[in-house]
Order: structure tokens, then C-alpha cells, then sequence
């Protein structure tokens, strides 16, 4: 079954710092969704995409598909971005999480 | 608007007793729907997934089962909780003609 992989684990960074956090999967995807995790659980659905690059606001995801990796940039990071980002990959029916990569801006 | 309500929010129930947790989504009809659980300080898992009323397919065995008794309504439960089962849960919708994946609030189980 399909295996994703983030980086880092954690991340401890200064605000104003940017922050590139990698997904990494082991077969071909239909599908790349990056989520944020918010302390008390729930999901805020970032960027859904499957491959080249899409921005919003300070956040950029890339994904290239050959290379079976995706990457969240997260540019001049504040205190509020801290949190669990999440990525996910699969088909309609399989979705697999990875463990995701846990954010610390600090002031 | 499109949206996914959870139920309840979170509970505390004993080992040995039911469950049954609710997710109801308003808007498009026909979504595929989703069932993740989350142990604490762990990974998302998908529990199940059901592509139309009255069909559900089983991802992961963890002793819980799941029905879409309606469209737009799809309800996991157990009749014997175990402390495994403790975490939280999560219900998502894609729709047909979409592929983003949204999800409820959650229900947060602790199981004593």
C-alpha cells in the first residue's frame, strides 16, 4: 500500500522565518491534499494538488510527481501558523495520512 | 453552504459499553464518505469508506463498524468498547464531482 513520509518530524523556527516541510510517497498518487491540524483536532483543508505548484497567500505547495514528493512553503511564518501540517495521498476509495510534521513559531 | 456536523462532540464511556457516533453532511448530495480515527499524538487512520447508501467497505479492523443508513448520513459504532478505542474521530466528505477532502469537527472518545 502507498506509504508517505514527512519532514521533519518538528520544527521550531523564529517568526518571520519561512518553513519548507517535505511529504514523501512511495507510488504514483491520484491525489495530494495538504491539511493544518489545529490543536483541539480539527482539519483545515490547505491546498489540494496533485501536481505543479499552487499559492496562497504566504503558503506554496509543490508537487512533483516523478520525483513522488510534495512540499509545503510556508513564508515569513507567524505565531498563529504553529500547529500539525498534514499531507494525504490516495485514490477515492484509500486515503493514507502521513504522521505529519509539527510547527513551532516562536516570537 | 456545505457542511459536515459531528455528533457528539466528545464523550466519555466505559469499556464494555456501546457506542455510536454521528456524522450527517449538508449540501451535494451522493459524497463519498469517510471514517479516520486519530490515538492521541498519533497518526490518521481510515476506518472506513462508503461511496453510496448502504454500502461501506472496511479499511481497518479495530472491533467498530459502520452504516450510511442515508445519503447523506454515515454512523460509526461498537456494541463493546475497548480502551483502544479511545481517540479522536473523524468523519470527511469528497464529492463526486470534486477531490478535495473536507472533514467535521470531530468527536473525542475516551473510553475509562
Amino acid at each position: 500500500g502507498q506509504q508517505v513520509q514527512q519532514s521533519p518530524a518538528s520544527l521550531v523556527l523564529q517568526e518571520g522565518e519561512n518553513a519548507e516541510l517535505q511529504c514523501n510517497f512511495s507510488t504514483s498518487l491520484n491525489s495530494m491534499q495538504w491539511f493544518y491540524q489545529r490543536p483541539e483536532g480539527s482539519l483545515v483543508s490547505l491546498f489540494y494538488n496533485p501536481s505543479g505548484t499552487k499559492q496562497s497567500g504566504r503558503l506554496t505547495s509543490t508537487t512533483v510527481i516523478k520525483e513522488r514528493r510534495s512540499s509545503l512553503h510556508i513564508s515569513s511564518s507567524q505565531i498563529t501558523d504553529s500547529g500539525t501540517y498534514l499531507c494525504d495521498t490516495g485514490g477515492a476509495d484509500r486515503l493514507t495520512f502521513g504522521k505529519g510534521t509539527q510547527l513551532i513559531i516562536q516570537p | 453552504a456545505q457542511t459536515i456536523h459531528q455528533w457528539p462532540v466528545a464523550e466519555i464511556k466505559a469499556v464494555g459499553s456501546p457506542l455510536s457516533l454521528g456524522c450527517t453532511i449538508k449540501g451535494k448530495s451522493s459524497p463519498n464518505l469517510y471514517w479516520y480515527w486519530q490515538a492521541t499524538g498519533g497518526t490518521l487512520q481510515q476506518l472506513f469508506y462508503s461511496i453510496t447508501v448502504g454500502q461501506v467497505e472496511s479499511v481497518v479492523q479495530l472491533n467498530l463498524s459502520a452504516s450510511r443508513p442515508k445519503d447523506d448520513q454515515f454512523i460509526l459504532s461498537t456494541e463493546k468498547l475497548l480502551l483502544s478505542h479511545s481517540g479522536f474521530y473523524l468523519c470527511a466528505r469528497r464529492d463526486r464531482d470534486g477531490n478535495t477532502l473536507y472533514f467535521g469537527e470531530g468527536s473525542r472518545l475516551i473510553v475509562v
